[in-house]
This record gives structure tokens, sequence and C-alpha cells, in this order.
């Protein structure tokens, strides 16, 4: 099973800030990996696929980047609505894992 | 619109039984594979099972496997788990989510979830 690991845990940013989260695989899942963000009390939210590609309506301040291990997403300026958990997703073999999760929060 | 409609959750023993039902409109059904995929409180999601748009092609996660059946019926637009044996540790709630394809699983529609609570 590949795990999926993310940091930091909590980021705590104000709003008009870049925000920089991380997410490393166990082994190499090509460019198979997915973000999506979480608001209470709401279904998880699809952001970016296959590392960079940027899901219908999602805003361009979100972008991906990465391969192989090591991935990132960016949020260039941090909107109200962006405040909320952002979870990573390989889908290059099953069982498809998320990572834990890293909760960007109002300093 | 995409809409997916999750029904048949709710609170049961340990040791029994319960099917989810997910119906779905908006989109071609059998171009895409679908997923059910569970969220603990508060806890990261979790795949349970996936099956591919033509429903010959199914996944299960480990802590399943054995004990839920994933199914699809392409003339009803609908998506079935099967969840016998159930634990305390299957509580969670539990989301329909349409693949990327037919073979492409990342999820890019979700239903609003149904709670599914295993306790005596």
């Amino acid at each position: 099973e590949t795990v999926l690991t993310q940091s930091p845990a909590t980021l705590s940013l104000s709003p008009g800030e870049r925000a920089t989260l991380s997410c490393r695989a166990s082994q190499t899942i090509s460019s198979y990996l997915v973000w999506y963000q979480q608001k209470p009390g709401q279904a998880p939210r699809l952001l970016i696929y296959d590392v960079f590609n940027r899901a219908t309506g999602i805003p361009a301040r979100f972008s991906g980047s990465g391969s192989g291990t090591d991935f990132t997403l960016t949020i260039s300026s941090l909107e109200p609505e962006d405040f909320a958990v952002y979870y990573c997703q390989q889908r290059v073999n099953w069982p498809f894992t998320f990572g834990p999760g890293t909760k960007v929060d109002i300093k | 619109e995409v809409l997916l409609l999750e029904s048949g959750g709710g609170l049961v023993q340990p040791g029994g039984s319960l099917r989810l039902s997910c119906t779905v409109s908006g989109f071609t059904f059998r171009g895409y594979a679908m997923s059910w995929v569970r969220q603990a409180p508060g806890k990261g999601p979790e795949c349970v099972s996936g099956i591919n748009g033509g429903g010959d092609g199914s996944y299960y996660a480990d802590t399943v496997q054995g004990r839920f059946t994933i199914s699809r019926d392409n003339s009803k637009n609908t998506l079935y788990l099967q969840m016998n044996s159930l634990r305390a540790d299957d509580t969670a709630i539990y989301y329909c989510a349409k693949g990327g394809g037919p073979t492409t699983y990342y999820f890019a529609s979700w239903g609003q979830g149904i709670l599914v609570t295993v306790s005596s």
C-alpha cells in the first residue's frame, strides 16, 4: 500500500498570504496525484488531478506541482473561503490512499 | 448538473448488514468508474471500494474485503454497496463518488454522504 504523508499538519496564515502544502508518497506514483479541499460538514471537493490539472470551476490561484514521490499544492493568495482541510490522494495503485490532511486555518 | 444521492444508511448492530444505494443523474453513468469512499469521525477519507464503468472490474480495501460487495446497474443509474458482518470500525459517513472516466479513480463529484453507525 502506498502511504501518503502531508506536511505541515496545520498551516496558520492570513488572507492574502501564500500557502504551500506538501504531500510525499512512500513509493513513486508517477503523476497520479490528486488534491481535494474539505470544509466542515461537506464532502471533499476535487481541486486538482494528476498533479497540475485544475478541476472544473477551480480558481487559478490553486496550482499543483511535483512528480515521483514529492508533490506540492500552492494557493497563491488565500481567500476567506480557502480556509479548510486539504487532502492528497494517489490513484496509481489500489488501494487509492489519501493523506492525513493539512488544515489551513486563519492566523 | 451532476447529482449523486446516497440512501440506505442508518444504525445497525455489530454483525448486521446494510445495503447502500447511490442514484445518479446529469452524466452518462456507464461512462464512469464509481466508488464508495468513507470518512470516520475526525478522520481522513478512505477508499472502500471501486467499480469500473462496465461493472466488470472492482476493487476493495483490505479492511472490507470479503464483507462488502460493490455493484452497479447501468440501466438504473444506480451504484450499490452491500455491507455484511458490520463492525464498529465501519462507522463512518459513506460517500458515493464519480470517477474521472471509465477506469479513472479520482473523485470528480461526490454525494452528500450517508451515515452508517454500527453499535449495539
